[in-house]
This record gives C-alpha cells, structure tokens and sequence, in this order.
C-alpha cells in the first residue's frame, strides 16, 4: 500500500520563528490533507490540498504532485500551535486515508 | 453548521467485554469512516460507510465491526475486548461530491 513519511518526527521552537513540515508519499494520490491533533485528541483540518499552494493565515502549503510530496509552512509560530501535525492522503476513491506518524511540534515562549 | 459528534467520550471497559461508540456526522454527510489510533501503530483507517453500505475495510480482526443508519449516523462495535483495544477511535464525515474530511473530537476507550 501506499507509504506517507512525515519529517522531522519532533521540532522546538522559539515563539515567533518560522517552520517547514514536509510529508513525502510513494504513489499518486488524489487526495491530500494536513491536520493539527489537539490536546484533546480531535483531529482539525488544515488544508485539502492534493497539488499547489494554499495560504491560510500564518499557515501555507504547498504539494508538489509530480514529486510526490508536501510541505506545511507555519511563520511566526505561537504557542497554540503546538500539537501534532499529520498529512494523509488517498488514492483513488478508495475513501481511506492514509496517515503519516505525524510531526510533534512544541512552541515555547 | 453542528460538526461530527461522538459519544461516549471516555470509557473503560474489562476485557471480553464490548463497546459500542457512536458517530453523527455533519448534516447532510452521508459518508462516515472510523480510525484508530494508538501509539504503537498510529492513525489507522477501520471502515467506511456510504448510505448504510460498507464500501472499504481496513486490516483488522472480525471483532471490529460496524453499521450506518438511514440517517447517516453510524456505530461501531468491538466485542471481545483485548487490552491491545486500548485507543483514541475517531470518526470523520465526508460531504457527497466533497473532498474535505471532517473529524470528531474522538471517543477515548480503555480496556482494563
């Protein structure tokens, strides 16, 4: 099946700085999505976002199809941005999502 | 617009016990996929559901089953409970000819 790899596993951050997550998947896929794990477990939805780039705020994201991976920019991060970040994808209409391990990120102040 | 709400949220159960968690999905959703989550294994995809019909199935043992009512609400079952159950179960919604999925805040199951 299909392999999604997320990196750095863990980042720490500074209030304030910028980050780069990326998410790296083994095959096409029709379906990519980025979500934030909060405290409580739920998971948010960030970005549907299978090819481009999308801006939401301090959050963008970027996937490059053709070279199978994607990349979740967070500036000036705050500290309510800590929380696992997961990418899943799907491939065909399968309706399942594939999770990557998720990037834990700390921001301190 | 209510989001994907689940219920119970926390329960602890003995093993060979069962459970029954529930899933309303967001109106007018009428797809409802569950996952598991855990720390060993991560986010794994359990089942789907579109208009009460089964239409994808993870790897996972027969005891884990499930069901989607007319109204789009859904249940899945465990029975003969193992401590390896022990898990975050999260259920998602889709909307027909959508592409985003919508997640509860999950149902915490301790299996003691």
């Amino acid at each position: 099946g299909i392999q999604v790899e997320q990196s750095p596993p863990d980042l720490i951050l500074q209030e304030g700085a910028n980050s780069t997550l990326r998410c790296n998947f083994s095959d096409s896929v029709n379906n990519l999505q980025w979500f934030h794990q909060n405290p409580w477990g739920q998971l948010i939805n960030l970005f549907y976002i299978p090819s481009g780039t999308k801006q939401n705020g301090r959050l963008s994201a970027t996937t490059v199809a053709t070279e199978r991976y994607s990349l979740l920019y967070i500036s000036s991060s705050q500290t309510t941005d800590s929380g696992v970040y997961f990418c899943a994808v799907e491939k065909g209409g399968s309706e399942k999502l594939v999770f990557g391990k998720g990037t834990k990120l700390t921001v301190n102040p | 617009k209510a989001g994907v709400t689940q219920t119970p949220r926390y329960l602890i159960k003995t093993r060979g016990q069962q459970v029954t968690l529930s899933c309303s999905p967001i109106s007018g959703h009428r797809s409802v996929s569950w996952y598991q989550q855990t720390p060993g294994q991560g986010l794994q995809f359990l089942f789907e559901y579109f208009s009460e019909t089964q239409r994808n199935k993870g790897n996972f043992p027969g005891r884990f089953s499930g069901r989607q009512f007319s109204n789009s609400r859904s249940e899945m079952n465990v029975s003969t409970l193992e401590l390896g159950d022990s898990a975050l179960y999260l259920c998602a919604s889709k909307g027909v000819g959508g592409n985003t999925i919508y997640f509860g805040e999950g149902s915490w199951l301790t299996v003691v």
